[in-house]
């Protein structure tokens, strides 16, 4: 069945340092990839998402490019802040089913 | 995209005792989506719920343990019957609105 493996945690870096949060994917046909990022105390949010091959999704300075070579969606950073502390989901959908199935996350802690 | 509520935002119950937790959309969706999340844990699916039909249930889930009430296109229920402190968790209500998924704010459940 479609899974997603997402790089383990937790993560801990310096504020402007670069960051990647690795995430692959395995799922039959086109799925829809996402990150959705909870922050502490708070609900899931979708950061970004795309929905074919080569697409990139962007948001708040986070970037992932959906490749199906590689079948990977990695979201980059790269200049990170305090405030990006949360917790990071990669999710997919896959084409022929309308349910999400998310990542185990990843724990992100920016040292100021 | 769509706006979703749940009540209540948290609670915490004895050992036995049952839970009905409410989900409410803005708007008219078909599916409509009840995830768990342990705590540290990831969101794991538990069950499909489509209007005026029985809802699927995913593999390690019941029915008697989790029912699920449907009955317009806005608005469902999940019960966490005969609660065990096991059953403390996150319990998010999810919907997808033109190829996004949107979550609730989630319940927090205590069971003691």
């Amino acid at each position: 069945g479609d899974s997603v493996t997402q790089m383990e945690g937790p993560v801990t870096l310096s504020e402007e340092a670069f960051l990647t949060i690795n995430c692959t994917y395995t799922a039959t046909g086109y799925p829809s990839l996402f990150w959705y990022v909870q922050y502490p105390g708070e609900g899931l949010q979708l950061l970004l998402k795309a929905t074919k091959a080569d697409d990139k999704g962007s948001n708040k300075g986070f970037e992932a490019t959906y490749r199906k070579e590689t079948t990977s969606f990695h979201l980059e950073k790269g200049s990170v802040q305090v405030s990006d502390s949360a917790v990071y989901f990669c999710a997919l959908r896959g084409s022929s089913a309308s349910k999400i199935i998310f990542g185990s996350g990843t724990r992100l802690s920016i040292r100021p | 995209s769509a706006v979703i509520s749940q009540k209540p935002s948290r609670d915490i119950c004895q050992r036995g005792t049952s839970l009905t937790i409410q989900c409410q959309v803005d708007s008219q969706v078909t599916m409509m989506f009840w995830y768990r999340q342990q705590p540290g844990q990831s969101l794991t699916l538990i069950a499909t719920a489509n209007q005026g039909s029985e809802a699927t249930y995913e593999s390690g889930f019941v029915i008697d343990k989790f029912p699920i009430s449907r009955p317009n296109l806005t608005f469902s229920t999940l019960t966490v019957s005969n609660m065990s402190p096991e059953d403390s968790s996150i319990y998010l209500c999810s919907t997808g609105v033109a190829d996004t998924q949107y979550f609730g704010p989630g319940t927090r459940l205590t069971v003691l």
